[in-house]
């Protein structure tokens, strides 16, 4: 079974500072990975994914993130934060060899960003 | 090249009313998926479908939910006689391909109260 661990519910940065947001996942398989951000009342945008290619992975506005398979993590950085970044992120693990693809999402977490 | 496309964006109903949701894949995209967002909570997977074949409603209620994504025109999640319980964001999203395989592009979801 796959799951998806985000380790902190709220993150509060300022802006220009970096932002951290931690995931874990648990999967039989080597899964993909993906980050999505959600702006209120908005729909699910895609930042980035990790589909088996290189472990570092860069996604768009400035967002990366690493797989650490030994970690079985996927945190997502951003070296400098900006307020529009002020949103909810989705972390999501897909493993395809126990079932087509499903997405298993974690619960988000909320990230302010403050002048 | 439009995104996926919701609507109703925003629904009202009372309760034992009938809710019908409409979704419109991205051009070219055969494979939709429907997911539940209760407030607070992450997205859940409840139904994924190809033209006119439901693949995996393992995360549909047993009761009162159906999905359809027939041959010509948009994918429908219908739910009948609704509670209060079923106040959420239903989001759609849209691939061509298999879901783990391929991105998942979201539409802009459609707000359900019951009152």
């Amino acid at each position: 079974a796959q799951s998806v661990t985000q380790l902190d519910s709220h993150v509060s940065v300022s802006e220009g500072t970096p932002v951290l947001l931690r995931c874990n996942y648990s999967s039989s398989y080597s899964p993909s990975l993906f980050w999505y951000v959600q702006h209120p009342n908005k729909g699910l945008q895609l930042l980035l994914k990790y589909t088996s290619a290189a472990t570092l992975v860069k996604g768009i506005n400035g967002f990366e993130a690493e797989f650490k398979k030994s970690e079985t993590s996927f945190h997502l950085t951003k070296p400098s934060a900006h307020m529009s970044d002020a949103a909810e992120y989705f972390c999501v693990v897909s493993d395809l060899r126990n079932s087509w693809g499903k997405l298993q999402f974690g619960a988000g977490t909320q990230v302010v960003v403050t002048p | 090249n439009a995104g996926v496309m919701q609507n109703p964006r925003h629904l009202v109903r009372r309760r034992g009313q009938e809710a019908r949701l409409r979704c419109s894949p991205m051009k070219g995209h055969s494979h939709v998926y429907w997911y539940r967002q209760l407030p607070e909570e992450g997205l859940k997977f409840m139904v994924y479908l190809q033209k006119e074949n439901i693949i995996d409603e393992s995360g549909m209620p047993k009761e009162r939910f159906s999905a359809e994504f027939p041959k010509e025109g948009p994918s429908i999640l219908r739910i009948q006689q609704v509670v209060r319980g079923d106040s959420a964001a239903y989001f759609c999203a849209s691939s061509p391909g298999q879901g783990g395989a391929d991105t998942q592009y979201f539409g802009p979801g459609t707000r359900l109260t019951v009152l």
